[in-house]
């Protein structure tokens, strides 16, 4: 199984480009969340999904979209990229009635 | 907000030295899950530890759990350069456990 993967592992924007981080797995996780990494800062949950179709905000929504349509993936949206937004982007998968998350290797994103 | 906060921020140690690092955190949990993060990587899980448990042990890993005090600790025995990553804790809630709630961690460095 290659887990959790993430597309790309870098990307630089300028302010106000939209984008799509990637994220799929392939352990049948019913379960998959976002998360930024700031220096300085524990995870922060973006957004999650409890299963295709359903998603849902976490604590700092603001500025992104996510949709479910399969199992196997997770992408992120940021619809008008700003500098605040630059951070590490970790995509998340667990199964249901289990607490063990999974993570991806990460996105480096800088905004400009 | 988050709901963890991991002491010391950073700690620096010899080899074959134990190294401790505590988690504080400020609502009722279901679970407390210790993480650890090599430079550039994504969050590998290392241990859980459920509410009604007071210790567990893995392999050079131990972790205790006060839920009167509101604290765990991690503790890595006999401590080898490949441990030199940040450590997470995380939190799930009572009635959210899939949200998990992470601290800013401790960053532990291992001297050869």
């Amino acid at each position: 199984n290659a887990g959790v993967t993430q597309t790309p592992k870098f990307q630089v924007l300028k302010t106000g480009q939209s984008m799509t981080l990637q994220c799929a797995q392939d352990m049948n996780h019913e379960y998959m969340s976002w998360y930024r990494q700031d220096p300085g800062m524990g995870l922060r949950l973006i957004h999650y999904s409890v299963g295709a179709g359903i998603t849902d905000q976490g604590e700092v929504p603001n500025g992104y979209n996510v949709s479910r349509s399969t199992t196997e993936d997770f992408p992120l949206r940021l619809l008008s990229a700003a500098p605040s937004q630059t951070s590490v982007y970790f995509c998340a998968s667990r199964r249901q009635g289990r607490e063990t998350q999974y993570f991806g290797p990460g996105t480096r994103l800088l905004v400009l | 907000s988050q709901q963890g906060e991991e002491d010391p921020q950073a700690l620096s140690i010899q080899e074959g030295e134990n190294a401790t690092m505590n988690c504080s955190y400020k609502t009722s949990i279901n679970n407390l899950q210790w993480y650890r993060q090599n430079s550039g990587r994504g969050l590998v899980h290392l241990i859980l530890i459920r509410s009604n448990e007071r210790e567990k042990h893995s392999g050079r890993l131990r972790v205790t759990l006060d839920t009167s005090k509101k604290s765990s600790s991690l503790l890595i025995t006999a401590s080898r350069a490949a441990d030199t990553a940040s450590y997470f804790c995380a939190t799930g809630g009572p009635d959210n456990d899939y949200k998990l709630s992470f601290g800013a961690g401790t960053t532990v460095t291992v001297r050869a």
